[in-house]
């Protein structure tokens, strides 16, 4: 079945210590989301790409980087996690457009502990 | 800029009673709409989607939503709720093109469903 993918599910680091978290995907989707979403809240989107472009919210800290090295894949960079980024991770996809479809879906997310 | 209003940030029903979980939106022209459901550690599935074709839209596991323009509103509903239907439910509003239709999603209703 075409999927959204993230590994780890549960990833446990420590404080300072750079991460990664990445996401795949099988659904040829155009548009890759990361969402960071803490307790009882909504997700917060931190950036997209549309293909290769990326597009940084305006409120994303500089301590979060991303990386799309193709179509398939994406990847969150913490480089200096704080006990303020503990929080769940969402990937998620879309074809970016109305006649495409613009909804998205979404992975199972990965559950980012800071020790 | 577009934004979303859930009313009630908690909804308790007896097993096999209504499911009502209230949407409001905030666009000046057509907008797209969906609820999302998420289940405790996992990801975003999308329960059903609006994109101005039929009103009425029917979703997955029984849910239903009406859009109604006058109302500005975008209802979730379900004729008899189920144990398994216990989760956290966010209604989403899906911004213009020039931002790759980014999600901008409600502050989420957390439904009980009593034995």
């Amino acid at each position: 079945d075409a999927m959204v993918i993230q590994n780890p599910r549960y990833q446990v680091t420590q404080f300072g210590k750079p991460v990664t978290l990445s996401c795949s995907q099988t659904l040829n989707h155009n548009v890759m989301y990361w969402y960071q979403q803490k307790s009882s809240q909504a997700p917060k989107l931190l950036f997209h790409y549309y293909d290769k472009d990326f597009n940084n919210e305006a409120d994303t800290p500089d301590n979060f980087q991303s990386r799309r090295p193709n179509t398939s894949f994406c990847f969150l960079d913490i480089r200096s996690p704080g006990l303020g980024d503990a929080a769940m991770y969402l990937c998620a996809t879309s074809r970016g457009g109305p006649v495409q479809g613009p909804e998205q879906y979404f992975g199972p997310g990965t559950r980012l502990t800071v020790t | 800029a577009q934004s979303v209003t859930q009313l009630g940030s908690h909804v308790s029903v007896s097993e096999g009673a209504l499911v009502l979980l209230r949407c409001n939106y905030s666009s000046s022209v057509p907008p797209y709409l969906f609820w999302y459901v998420q289940y405790p550690n996992q990801g975003l599935q999308l329960l059903l989607k609006y994109t101005s074709a039929a009103t009425l839209v029917k979703g997955i596991n029984g849910f239903e939503a009406e859009f109604k323009k006058s109302e500005t509103s975008f209802h979730l509903t379900k004729p008899s709720a189920h144990m398994s239907d216990a989760a956290e439910y966010f209604c989403a509003v899906s911004d213009g093109p020039d931002s790759s239709y980014k999600l901008i999603f409600g502050s989420g209703t957390r439904l009980l469903v009593r034995p």
